[in-house]
C-alpha cells in the first residue's frame, strides 16, 4: 500500500519534447514534494507545496515547472530537458510541512532523456 | 546546517545473522530522525522515526534504531536478516532551521546471502 500514485512509471523523451509527470495522494495530506534520485547521488529535494502554495524551490532549472492544483495532486511539467536530467523522480506527501512528520513516497517515474 | 553520514555504502550479511547500518548526523537543533528503505523499482518506505520520545525506536519488519545524542548516532539494527531485507536504506534528518526539509544520507545497499 503506497497511498501515493505516480504516473507514468517510465518515460522516454527527446530533449525537445514536452511531457508531464503526475502524482496523486489518497492520504488526506496537505504537503507534497518532488525529489530527484540520480545514481550515486543523495536524494535531492526539488519543490515543496504546503496547502497548494509553493514553499520551496531548491534552485531547480526552469525547464522543470511544478503545478499543484489541489492538495491531492501534483504535477511536474518538463520542457527541453538535458541528458543529465535522466533520473528517478519521486513524489511524496506528508500531513503538513512539519519536520517531525514522515513523508510517504510514491514508486517514482523513471525518466530517460535521449 | 544539518547533515547525515551513512558510514557504509554497502553491507553484506548472511541470512539469519544480525544487520547493523550505521548513521551519524549533525544538527544544530533537536532533530527528527528517520530510516527509510527502498526496494528495487520502488519508492521509499518508512521503517521508523525518532521524534524526541524514547531513544530506542522500534519499526516495521523487526528493525529498530537507537538515538544516542552523545555520539550523534542513529544506527539501525535487526537481529536476524531475511532475504527480503535486501534493499537500499536511507538515514534521514530533519528539523530546526531546515524546517520541514529532509536531509538524506547517501544510502546503504544491503545484500543478503543465502
Amino acid at each position: 500500500e503506497t497511498g501515493v500514485t505516480q504516473t507514468p512509471r517510465h518515460l522516454v523523451m527527446g530533449m525537445t519534447n514536452k511531457k508531464s509527470l503526475k502524482c496523486e495522494q489518497h492520504l488526506g495530506h496537505n504537503a507534497m514534494y518532488w525529489y530527484k534520485q540520480s545514481a550515486k547521488k543523495p536524494l535531492e529535494l526539488m519543490f515543496v507545496y504546503n496547502f497548494k502554495e509553493q514553499t520551496e524551490n531548491n534552485s531547480v532549472p526552469s525547464r522543470f515547472s511544478p503545478e499543484c492544483p489541489n492538495s491531492s495532486h501534483l504535477f511536474l511539467h518538463l520542457h527541453t530537458l538535458q541528458p543529465e536530467d535522466s533520473a528517478l523522480y519521486l513524489c511524496a506527501s506528508s500531513q503538513q510541512g512539519y519536520s517531525n512528520q514522515p513523508q510517504h513516497f510514491g514508486d517514482g517515474t523513471r525518466l530517460s532523456i535521449l | 546546517a544539518q547533515s547525515v553520514t551513512q558510514l557504509d555504502s554497502h553491507v553484506s550479511v548472511s541470512e539469519g545473522t544480525p544487520v547493523l547500518l550505521r548513521c551519524n548526523y549533525s544538527s544544530s537543533y533537536s532533530p527528527s530522525l528517520f530510516w527509510y528503505v527502498q526496494h528495487p523499482n520502488k519508492g521509499l518506505q518508512l521503517l521508523l522515526k525518532y521524534t524526541s520520545a524514547a531513544t530506542l525506536v522500534k519499526g516495521i519488519n523487526g528493525f529498530e534504531a537507537e538515538f544516542k545524542k552523545s555520539e550523534t548516532s542513529f544506527h539501525l539494527t535487526k537481529p536476524s536478516a531475511h532475504m527480503s531485507d535486501a534493499a537500499e536504506y536511507f538515514c534521514v534528518v530533519s528539523g530546526g532551521a531546515a524546517g520541514n526539509k529532509l536531509t538524506f544520507g547517501g544510502g546503504t545497499r544491503v545484500l543478503v546471502k543465502p
